[in-house]
């Protein structure tokens, strides 16, 4: 079936801090990938996503790129803001039209200190 | 537009009870899904459904019930909660007719607690 691996956490880093969040997945053809984000008190809202092999998703200065030959969808910004401070979940859903069904990651906590 | 609306926001219910978590939408989407968020297990699947009157089971169904009688609306139902169903609940919504909207919208949850 259908999973995902992201780095456990939590993450603390100082403000300015470059921040990598690891994410691999397992999946039958092509998924879908997403990186989704969880601020305190919230529900989830869509970060970035990426369709097929060699995407870049971006959005808010973070970045991913949707690598097939190491299944891999790790999640990047150069320069943390203590406002980034919240759960990020790496998701995917499996190819093929109408499948809105996501597997998701079991989240990593990050917090960014001033 | 309000989104996803999900009552109650709080919960406490005593083994054995029922109730029913409310999830409405008003973005004319036809693909609804409730998850269940755990601490270290990330979100899971518990139904969905493609459409009003067709619904099916996710990955964590048992103990749940779902119908969908309307394209707004998915309650989720619980008949005998039990401490297991400790959680907090999400509801979530996709236009899966666009065909290139891959974006689910996500509800603000319901904190349930079973004693």
């Amino acid at each position: 079936g259908n999973s995902v691996t992201q780095m456990e956490g939590p993450v603390t880093l100082s403000e300015e801090a470059f921040l990598t969040i690891n994410c691999t997945y397992t999946a039958t053809g092509y998924p879908s990938l997403f990186w989704y984000v969880q601020y305190p008190g919230e529900g989830l809202q869509l970060l970035l996503k990426a369709t097929k092999a060699d995407d870049k998703g971006s959005n808010k200065g973070f970045e991913a790129t949707y690598r097939k030959e190491t299944t891999s969808f790790h999640l990047e910004k150069g320069s943390v803001q203590v406002s980034d401070s919240a759960v990020y979940f790496c998701a995917l859903s499996p190819p093929g039209a109408g499948s809105y069904q996501l597997t998701f990651g079991k989240g990593t906590k990050l917090s960014v200190i001033p | 537009n309000a989104g996803v609306t999900q009552t109650p926001k709080f919960q406490v219910l005593k083994t054995g009870q029922s109730m029913t978590l409310q999830c409405a939408q008003d973005m004319n989407h036809e693909y609804m899904s409730w998850y269940r968020q755990d601490p270290g297990m990330g979100l899971r699947l518990i139904h969905y459904s493609v459409g009003a009157g067709i619904t099916d089971q996710g990955e964590v169904p048992n103990g749940y019930n779902v119908s969908r009688s309307t394209t707004e609306d998915f309650p989720l139902r619980l008949l005998s909660a039990a401490p297991s169903q400790t959680s907090v609940y999400f509801c979530a919504s996709i236009n899966s007719g666009t065909g290139n909207s891959y974006e689910q919208y996500f509800g603000p949850g319901t904190r349930l607690t079973v004693t």
